[in-house]
């Protein structure tokens, strides 16, 4: 099957600075990926669309300015979250929707797990 | 409009039995239910899905049951082993966009 990878794994960082988060879809072609967030024992929330040459459209409720998202390539999204608090502390997971595949499959990451000290 | 309610959110079943899980839905431009398995730490992982214009889909061991016209699905996991405790979440698929909307997950025990 299609591997989605995420780097980091995990990652710790003090409150005030930015983190970025890579996807990469290893072994297909990605126009689109999502980002989502997952706290402990909870769902997954879709945070963001991210499009391949174009802006990310945003979830309502999603800071865009706090999460910036780029997808510079078809196989490379990144998540930024900016001036990180306490209260982003999450698993971030990402997914892609492999362009060349069936059309309806999500493939996700292994997720980021992020601690903002 | 948007949810998919699950349930139950716990379950634990003896080796060998059959955990059923269930979804609801109110959307109905929902037009792709994927089922995925999630362990700790990790990210979910497709297990099964269905569109909604078949009643049943099987693989392997597990089951998808769809009915349309009351906007439920369930999983079932037939002879469920150990290796199967894991968090289950359904989702039903937005056309517009390719999103998913998921279920709140359930957390499925199976004791050897």
């Amino acid at each position: 099957g299609a591997v989605v990878s995420q780097h980091p794994s995990r990652v710790i960082c003090k409150s005030g600075t930015s983190v970025k988060i890579e996807c990469r879809s290893l072994d297909f072609q990605a126009t689109t990926m999502f980002w989502y967030r997952q706290f402990p024992k909870k769902s997954l929330m879709l945070m963001a669309t991210s499009n391949e040459g174009s802006k990310a459209t945003y979830e309502q409720g999603v800071e865009k300015d706090k999460f910036l998202i780029n997808h510079a390539s078809l196989t490379l999204s990144t998540l930024t979250v900016t001036s990180a608090h306490p209260e982003d502390s999450s698993f971030y997971i990402c997914s892609a929707r492999d362009h060349g595949g069936l059309p309806d499959t999500q493939y996700f990451g292994p997720g980021t797990r992020l601690t903002v000290l | 409009q948007q949810q998919v309610k699950q349930s139950p959110q716990s379950l634990i079943v003896q080796k060998g039995g059959i955990p059923i899980i269930n979804c609801a839905y109110e959307n109905t431009a929902f037009d792709y239910f994927p089922w995925y398995q999630q362990f700790p730490g990790k990210g979910p992982a497709l297990l099964i899905a269905i569109r909604p214009d078949v009643s049943e889909k099987k693989e392997g061991r597990f089951t998808i049951s769809f009915n349309k016209s009351a906007k439920q699905f369930s999983l079932h996991i037939m002879d469920s082993q150990p290796g199967d405790s894991a968090t289950y979440f359904c989702a039903a698929r937005r056309p517009a966009g390719n999103k998913l909307t998921f279920g709140g997950g359930t957390r499925v025990l199976v004791k050897p």
